[in-house]
């Protein structure tokens, strides 16, 4: 089966720093991103690991453990506009196991930043 | 400008009627996708499809249906056989594996009502 955990929601001061936490259990994997979106708009990107380690944008950073089934995404310096849902997706092979880009996605994890 | 357009971004129609939501996209990209997103949900996978004239069922496929005749298109129909069809619609596109990025982008969404 497939399986991505997050927290449902989460709450953060302006111009902290908050984690998000993703674990995985999915039939394949073959990398995994973190999407922000707002309420009533499309999901857009933010972040690709494929590899252990961590990756840094600007105030965002997203970190992988294959071997744990984890990642979590950092955001530093927080803003008000950064109130949104969080999503992690893993991508994983398709029907027959060949490469696909097919995303399983969690179900999100809302943040609040609040003054 | 690139990009992927859905319409119409509000929806509402009668129980029992088939309605078909649409989705184009510009960035010659391979791979389309749709998905259902319910309040405070993750993205569900209806349908995907890697090439022209060729598609594969996602999670939740049941009452939905689907056509790729062109590249650039790739509609969705939500027939009278979806018990619950009310819902936040959401198609995506993607290179094929192989060719750069594995990002989906997504198109602005259709909300569906059925009263």
């Amino acid at each position: 089966g497939q399986n991505i955990d997050q927290p449902t929601e989460m709450t953060a001061t302006e111009g902290a720093i908050v984690q998000i936490n993703c674990t995985y259990q999915t039939s394949g994997f073959n990398g995994l991103f973190w999407y922000q979106q707002h309420a009533g708009e499309a999901p857009t990107f933010l972040s690709y690991n494929v590899l252990d380690g961590l990756e840094e944008k600007g105030r965002f950073s997203s970190f992988l453990s294959r071997s744990k089934g984890y990642s979590y995404l950092l955001l530093k310096e927080l803003q008000m506009k950064d109130s949104a849902s969080y999503l992690c997706a893993v991508r994983v092979p398709g029907e027959y196991g060949g490469a696909t880009n097919k995303l399983i996605f969690g179900t999100g994890t809302l943040l609040a930043v609040q003054p | 400008d690139g990009g992927i357009t859905q319409s119409p971004k509000y929806l509402f129609r009668k129980e029992g009627q088939n309605v078909t939501l649409s989705c184009e996209q510009n960035l010659n990209h391979d791979a389309m996708y749709w998905y259902r997103q319910d309040p405070g949900q993750g993205l569900r996978l209806i349908y995907y499809s890697q090439i022209v004239n060729d598609f594969q069922k996602g999670d939740i496929a049941e009452g939905y249906s689907v056509s790729r005749e062109k590249k650039e298109s790739f509609p969705l129909t939500v027939t009278s056989a979806q018990k619950n069809p009310t819902a936040f619609y959401l198609c995506a596109s993607s290179p094929s594996p192989g060719q750069g990025t594995y990002e989906q982008y997504f198109g602005p969404g259709t909300r569906l009502t059925v009263t």
